[in-house]
């Protein structure tokens, strides 16, 4: 069993949808959680750090549940330029990120 | 500010041949990882340093897989003899640990192609 999950997709949307990830973890010692974005044939960068307590950055919220070792983001409205994959990450051992496979999404007009 | 570089971007090669993976680190970070992507298996740590000293390679599918780093501005990922399994991207990436930085900065990759 992979130490990160996500549900694959992809998730075709259409502009101005509200659409929502999920990720589980498996290592209950995993300090910290990120998500990733990765466009098609680039690299991933940093979209947000995921905080116990929910972060929200614009139309993007983050929302990590300890008790359930859940994590999920939630993308408002919507952008063409939302399209992309979502990366759901643990951070192990003070150093070590291990990713998920990822989620597609499809934004559409 | 220049990111982190990895050369070359596209690599084509037949099976047997030696391959060497080549990353530059952004200046000052201490921490450098090197990660292969396929679709079946996602993004995989595959070794990471730690001020030049190899720190956990667990991820290092087998002996044909070798990384250095020689000094802190120069990795290389070497694989030997390469074989058309390995055919994935590799990225290289580094961070600044300690300073609350665990961001993780990510080359633009190499795409292997073994035939």
């Amino acid at each position: 069993r992979k130490e990160v999950e996500q549900d694959p997709g992809p998730f075709n949307v259409p502009e101005g949808a509200t659409v929502a990830f999920n990720c589980t973890y498996s290592n209950s010692a995993s300090q910290s959680f990120f998500w990733y974005r990765q466009d098609c044939r680039k690299e991933p960068k940093l979209l947000m750090s995921v905080y116990s307590s929910g972060n929200e950055d614009g139309r993007f919220t983050a929302q990590l549940n300890r008790a359930s070792q859940y994590i999920s983001l939630l993308i408002r409205d919507s952008k063409l330029s939302d399209s992309a994959t979502y990366l759901c990450v643990a951070l192990n051992g003070g150093t070590a990120l291990i990713f998920g496979k990822g989620t597609t999404l499809s934004v559409s007009s | 500010d220049a990111g982190v570089i990895q050369s070359p971007r596209h690599e084509v090669t037949e099976m047997g041949q030696e391959v060497t993976l080549r990353c530059k680190p952004i200046s000052g970070h201490d921490y450098l990882f090197w990660y292969r992507q396929t679709m079946m298996r996602g993004l995989e740590l595959l070794i990471y340093f730690n001020n030049n000293v190899p720190i956990d390679d667990s991820g290092m599918p087998e002996d044909r897989f070798s990384a250095k780093m020689p000094n802190a501005s120069f990795s290389t990922l070497k694989i030997q003899p390469s074989e058309p399994r390995d055919s994935a991207v590799y990225f290289c990436a580094s961070s600044l640990v300690g300073t609350g930085g665990e961001t993780q900065y990510f080359g633009p990759g190499t795409r292997l192609l073994v035939l």
